[in-house]
């Protein structure tokens, strides 16, 4: 199993429309989880930290569940400008000066 | 806003030549790492630095690389006699990792290409 598994996609959904992603991991252990963005030929940028409790940044929702070693974001009201791929990224345990990234999924907003 | 800075933004190189890859982190951080993603594939994690010295590296991070950090500001990738297989993005980034902060911030990359 690798160490974070992301569905590559793309996923095509019109504007305004609501999209999910799931993210898995290997490591039961894993401490810190995120969400980051990037932009075609761009450096990766965080979204969100994914907390134990679940924590919502404005059209944007990160969960977080231990038990069957997920994560997941969801975004409502999609806009044109959240076309880019998303990126999983978890720490290992006891290593927070490393972080493994997902492949990521490649999200398009369709007009 | 505070970001990390990478120069060059491009370098193109022989193979077999050695390149130097130049970040400035954001002022007040202590953690520096870098990172490649070759193209269409996942970023992948090379090395990390603190308190002058190498805290953690992949496997990918052979005797071919190098990371210094020759003054109090610039924090630099050394490749030595590079190989097409580098062709990348090679991206910095640096956190605080103080009181439970752990986001790190990432510089906009240098594409590098072996020839």
């Amino acid at each position: 199993r690798k160490e974070v598994e992301q569905d590559p996609g793309p996923f095509n959904v019109p504007e305004g429309a609501t999209v999910a992603f799931n993210c898995t991991y290997s490591n039961s252990a894993s401490q810190s989880f995120f969400w980051y963005r990037q932009d075609c030929r761009k450096e990766p940028k965080l979204l969100m930290s994914v907390y134990s409790s679940g924590n919502e940044d404005g059209r944007f929702t990160a969960q977080l569940n231990r038990a069957s070693q997920y994560i997941s974001l969801l975004i409502r009201d999609s806009k044109l400008s959240d076309s880019a791929t998303y990126l999983c990224v978890v720490t290992p345990p006891g290593r927070d000066d490393k972080i493994i990234f997902g492949k990521g999924t490649r999200l398009h907003i369709l007009p | 806003e505070p970001e990390v800075t990478q120069t060059p933004s491009h370098q193109v190189t022989q193979m077999g030549q050695e390149v130097i890859l130049r970040c400035v982190p954001i002022s007040n951080h202590l953690y520096f790492y870098w990172y490649r993603q070759i193209l269409g594939q996942k970023v992948e994690f090379l090395v990390s630095f603190y308190n002058n010295e190498i805290s953690e590296k992949s496997e990918i991070f052979d005797d071919q690389f190098s990371v210094e950090r020759p003054d109090g500001s610039n924090f630099t990738l050394k490749i030595r006699s590079t190989k097409l297989e580098d062709s990348a993005m090679y991206f910095c980034a640096s956190s605080t990792m103080t009181s439970g902060e752990k986001t790190q911030y990432f510089g906009p990359g240098t594409r590098l290409l072996v020839l």
